[in-house]
């Protein structure tokens, strides 16, 4: 979508290597998230930024952890992968709430743990 | 613990019809409702959001009906065509929250 882009879109990786997908951003929002998404389970948040250097978790943040050091890059890394982190990564952009408020989503990274 | 329940999970319906998919929200702080649709490979793009201020908005053939004494809102599609197939998701967020998603619903409309 335009303003976002995510890298790599596909990437296959061995279990146990570390991983990182990047999100990079140049609508200059302050709020930027990355959400999993699994059949079954909709969009979960895994961890969210609310600023440069200002992060926090989301439901399913165990194993993931991020950065943000410039406002329009926001890294996921996987310290350790595993299985179970076989999913679909997306990240957003939120417009302020005087311009919608409304996400704006990547068009994912589709991850694969063997 | 879910926040937003989303239902149907799946739906059919004939080229025309109008469909209705519906959610449920527990958090009463919630001020912030919009619908998303993605299709396959894609990510989610926002569709309509309404403000509990609001009964109920329509954009073009979409409409959210929001009652927010059951805490439920939902998105009907009027006269509804084989290209908007696809998965919807609700969602919800107080202020600056993170929003919080449904489950989603995939709908299939048939010609």
């Amino acid at each position: 979508d335009a303003g976002i882009t995510q890298s790599p879109r596909h990437k296959v990786t061995e279990t146990g290597t570390p991983v990182t997908l990047r999100c990079h951003q140049t609508e200059n929002h302050r709020y930027m998230y990355w959400y999993r998404q699994d059949p079954g389970h909709g969009l979960r948040l895994i961890h969210y930024s609310y600023g440069v250097k200002d992060t926090d978790k989301g439901e399913v943040s165990d194993g993931y952890s991020v950065s943000r050091s410039k406002t329009e890059d926001f890294l996921l890394t996987l310290e350790s992968a595993t299985s179970s982190q076989t999913s679909v990564y997306f990240c957003a952009i939120r417009a302020p709430q005087g311009k919608g408020h409304g996400y704006t989503f990547g068009s994912g990274t589709r991850l694969t743990v063997v | 613990q879910q926040q937003v329940k989303q239902s149907p999970q799946s739906l059919i319906v004939q080229k025309g019809g109008i469909p209705i998919i519906n959610c449920a929200y527990e958090n009463t702080a919630f001020d912030y409702f919009p619908w998303y649709q993605q299709f396959p490979g894609k990510g989610p793009a926002l569709l309509i959001a309404i403000r509990p201020d609001v009964s109920e908005k329509k954009e073009g053939r979409f409409t959210i009906s929001f009652n927010k004494s059951a805490k439920q809102f939902s998105l009907h599609i009027m006269d509804s065509q084989p290209g908007d197939s696809a998965t919807y998701f609700c969602a919800a967020s107080r202020g600056n929250t993170p929003l919080v998603f449904g489950k989603g619903t995939r709908l299939s409309v048939i010609a």
